[in-house]
């Protein structure tokens, strides 16, 4: 069975630019999260979807983040226009359950 | 505030040494707990969790950790560390799935 995959590993674009970086859960997960990790700092939590709708987008930075999960299946976070400070590794989770969360191995975005 | 600390950012011990890895939290009542570990290129992996009972757990790849009420403390331990157990390792303690709080992370090198 393939885990969480994510796409790209790296992304290294310019300020003001638009990236986006896509989550592929798990087959059968309806659970799926985003989180970040800026530099050296702890896993933060961004949101999550249950199958299609957003659960709780608590912890998007700001508006231009922006998160769909097209037919339940995979996800994408959009961020537009990038800033500096989020660059950071992003992570892609899903599960069946709330708890046992099967994370994927990042994108790392940098912004220059 | 609800935080997490993992006091060491980096760890060095020999191949066949004991390990303890230390997490110590804040948190308005007794949350759920756990161990992730990432290891290069990899996403994150459950080690182990504690949601009730016993308080000594057992987990994968022959970790356990203690959940000590008292302390506000679930340090990771294994008693003879291989060389494949280099990688980084993320305590995370929550309620609720989306209120989940990492640790900055601790960052194991092995020695051979």
């Amino acid at each position: 069975e393939a885990g969480v995959t994510q796409f790209p590993s790296h992304s290294v674009i310019e300020k003001g630019q638009t990236v986006t970086l896509r989550c592929d859960p798990i087959s059968g997960h309806d659970n799926l999260y985003w989180y970040r990790r800026v530099m050296g700092k702890e896993i933060k939590f961004l949101l999550h979807f249950v199958k299609e709708s957003k659960q709780d987008e608590s912890g998007m930075p700001n508006n231009r983040f922006l998160a769909e999960r097209t037919g339940g299946t995979y996800s994408t976070l959009k961020v537009q226009p990038a800033e500096l400070e989020d660059s950071g590794v992003y992570f892609c989770a899903s599960s069946v359950r709330g708890w046992e969360q099967f994370f994927g191995p990042g994108t790392r975005l940098t912004v220059l | 505030a609800q935080s997490v600390t993992q006091p060491d950012i980096h760890i060095t011990v020999s191949e066949g040494a004991s390990l303890e890895l230390r997490c110590n939290y804040s948190y308005g009542a007794t949350p759920y707990l756990f161990w992730y570990v990432q290891s290069p290129g990899q996403g994150l992996q459950l080690l182990l969790k504690y949601f009730s009972g016993d308080t000594l757990v057992q987990g994968i790849k022959g970790f356990e950790a203690e959940f000590k009420r008292s302390q506000s403390s679930f340090n990771l331990r294994k008693p003879s560390v291989h060389w494949s157990d280099a990688a980084e390792y993320f305590c995370a303690v929550g309620a609720r799935v989306n209120d989940m709080r990492f640790g900055a992370g601790t960052r194991l090198t092995v020695k051979p």
